[in-house]
């Protein structure tokens, strides 16, 4: 159990640019989450998958986000022509079966804008 | 819809004392879950306890307790002997069970200074 990872780390990018962020859960893991997370409060959900189908994409911010799993393995997460707004963690988790199994979080990328 | 409230915004507790750390939540969900999560300062969030809804029994791991009260709508958190590697953030989260939706529901966090 390598734990969630996350790269890059850190992003820092000009407004308007176009940016992507890259989790690779735990390897059993069936389900994979993404949330953001502002200064000073909790995360917030984006969306989910259940192996490589996408089941919840209603709370992702505006269409400008966008986030794949194409093989049901790792999952990467857009955002294009970034706004001041976006700057934030965004952290993956996953988790096996169903929604009440725990979910194991990585150290999340922090975006900056300028 | 489902919230969650962490009504205390920081809190400090001396080292081996015991504290508590409230939050309430809202839901017309009869079946559901509740964590409370870990965030130390620059690194990853872990759980610290979770509990099932339909268990009266309060869940308990080492060190830490939760006081559930699901009529209250209530999740308090204690921390015995407190140390001072429990300094960090700590969020109560709440996922519904059955259905498609998965995603937790967090409270804005307490955080946590353990004091030497």
């Amino acid at each position: 159990d390598t734990g969630v990872s996350q790269n890059p780390r850190h992003k820092i990018t000009k407004r308007g640019q176009n940016v992507t962020f890259r989790c690779d859960p735990i390897s059993e893991h069936n389900r994979l989450y993404w949330y953001r997370q502002t200064l000073g409060q909790g995360p917030e959900f984006l969306t989910y998958f259940q192996n490589e189908a996408q089941l919840e994409k209603s709370r992702l911010l505006s269409d400008r986000f966008s986030a794949e799993r194409p093989k049901g393995s790792f999952s990467t997460l857009e955002i294009q022509r970034t706004e001041q707004g976006d700057s934030a963690m965004y952290l993956c988790a996953s988790s096996t079966g169903g929604g009440n199994q725990p979910q194991h979080f990585g150290d999340g990328t922090r975006l900056s804008i300028l | 819809a489902q919230t969650v409230t962490q009504s205390q915004p920081e809190m400090s507790v001396q080292e081996a004392e015991t504290v508590t750390l409230s939050c309430t939540y809202d839901t017309s969900e009869s079946n559901y879950y509740l964590f409370w999560y870990k965030q130390p300062p620059s690194r990853q969030m872990i759980l610290v306890i979770r509990q099932e809804a339909y268990k009266q029994q309060n869940a308990t791991e080492n060190r830490f307790s939760v006081n559930f009260q699901k009529a209250a709508k209530s999740f308090s958190l204690k921390i015995s002997d407190s140390q001072l590697g429990d300094t960090a953030m700590y969020f109560c989260a709440f996922i519904r069970t059955g259905g498609s939706q998965g995603n937790l529901i967090f409270g804005k966090g307490t955080k946590l200074s353990v004091k030497p």
